[in-house]
């Protein structure tokens, strides 16, 4: 049975930082590109972020890039996203996603003071 | 890489079917011949779930009334017979390049 969690979802101050971590059982972890996605309230989806299967290749949606980066752990089976310099439009509820099969149910980021 | 979808909202009949178009702003098509282009549907209250993938590939579990044609940069999923269960938002989405997705069109039943 395939699993993906999420994980770190909260609420904090603009300027705050978060982590998100996912961990991942089921298909094989190490083969696959890992990718953030994440949907604002009364919006769509947006991709933020993915990571080849070695993890020497990362990728970011423009807005994000300098305050995100995301990483994995192939032993472990956890995919991360680092959160620095929030802002409230990164208030969404963020999946993670193995290639285009795999989904976990999302964790809430929520930015407000 | 723009995805447009259209329409944005659809109300179904049980029973009648149902077609949403997704255009791209390039073509899909890679040099490995294959067309990256998926389509999602979510939920109320649920994440996406894959309902097609390589343009026409139907993840498991998806039943054979979704179907998905076009090539290039036109595509267009269809429900042959419209369920209660088939509300939701559906997505399309490229994942030639960094991924896009479409708007979002929000199927409803009559």
């Amino acid at each position: 049975e395939v699993l993906v969690v999420e994980s770190g979802g909260d609420l904090v101050q603009p300027g705050g930082s978060l982590r998100l971590s996912c961990a991942a059982s089921g298909f094989p972890f190490n083969i696959h590109w890992m990718s953030w996605v994440r949907k604002a309230p009364g919006k769509g989806l947006e991709w933020v972020a993915n990571i080849s299967p070695d993890g020497s290749a990362q990728f970011y949606l423009d807005s994000v890039k300098g305050r995100f980066t995301i990483s994995r752990d192939n032993a472990r089976n956890s995919l991360h996203l680092q959160m620095d310099n929030l802002r409230t439009d990164d208030t969404a509820v963020y999946y993670c996603a193995g290639s285009v099969h795999y989904w976990g149910q999302g964790t809430l980021v929520t930015v407000s003071s | 890489i723009v995805m447009t979808q259209t329409p944005l909202s659809l109300s179904v009949t049980p029973g009648q079917p149902a077609s949403i178009s997704c255009k791209s702003s390039q073509s899909l098509l890679h040099s490995d011949g294959k067309t990256y282009l998926c389509w999602y549907l979510q939920k109320p209250g649920q994440s996406p779930q894959l309902l097609t993938y390589d343009v026409s590939r139907r993840s498991s579990e998806v039943p054979d009334r979704f179907s998905v044609s076009g090539s290039g940069t036109d595509f267009t999923l269809k429900i042959s017979r419209v369920e209660a269960e088939d509300v939701g938002v559906y997505y399309c989405m490229q994942n030639k390049e960094l991924p896009t997705f479409g708007q979002g069109t929000k199927v409803e039943i009559q």
